[in-house]
């Protein structure tokens, strides 16, 4: 079946450095595309979001890149912040023609900062 | 505040029992979700409800049951039928008018088995 991925299950960074969290997918029909952030015993917390029209949206401190020719997704987090450790999953919402089915969640990248 | 709320956040189930996990949501929202997290996996989706009395299997749906008697509730029941219940389970809801609306999640119960 179709699913949606993530390249790395650990990334670790310097405190002030900028992350990217990269994903890939592979359902071509997908329209909208969601990143979130889990934090340890917590929900996932909604990031950002993306329709397959855009290549590129910002929000505060952090962007996501969607590259529709190679089915991959990222997210970039500027001037990263010992609070910014968490599991982060990109998820893909495929074009059903209406309706409310769920999401499709890669398996997250645990991101990592190091002081 | 508007949000979901599930509970309890840690539940214990002996053999062979039903327990049943409570979701609730006051943000207006008509679709609901349930989904199943394990250890370092992505989220899998039990059942989705888009409007009162109505609901959908998910791709995981064997030994679970749900209902939808009220907009804002949605809870999940894990019978004795599910043989590996132990898992960080996820509620969720959107707005279902429009196809581009995040899913918003409440922050889970721990179900562990005795």
């Amino acid at each position: 079946g179709e699913s949606v991925g993530l390249h790395l299950p650990t990334l670790s960074v310097q405190e002030g450095d900028n992350s990217i969290i990269n994903c890939a997918y592979s359902n071509s029909a997908s329209d909208y595309f969601i990143w979130y952030k889990q934090e340890s015993g917590k929900g996932p917390q909604f990031i950002i979001d993306i329709r397959s029209n855009m290549d590129k949206r910002q929000g505060q401190r952090v962007t996501v890149l969607l590259n529709k020719t190679v089915k991959h997704l990222s997210l970039q987090i500027a001037a990263t912040q010992p609070g910014d450790s968490a599991v982060y999953f990109c998820a893909e919402v495929p074009y059903s023609g209406g309706g409310a089915d769920g999401l499709t969640f890669g398996k997250g990248t645990h991101l990592i900062i190091q002081p | 505040d508007g949000g979901i709320t599930q509970s309890p956040k840690y539940l214990f189930r002996k053999e062979g029992q039903n327990v049943t996990l409570s979701c609730e949501q006051n943000l207006n929202h008509d679709a609901m979700y349930w989904y199943r997290q394990d250890p370092g996996q992505g989220l899998r989706l039990i059942y989705y409800s888009q409007i009162v009395n109505d609901f959908q299997k998910g791709d995981i749906a064997e030994g679970y049951s749900v209902s939808r008697e009220k907009k804002e509730s949605f809870p999940l029941t894990v019978t004795s039928a599910q043989k590996n219940p132990t898992a960080f389970y996820l509620c969720a809801s959107s707005i279902v008018q429009g196809l581009d609306q995040p899913q918003h999640f409440g922050d889970g119960t721990r179900l562990s088995i005795l």
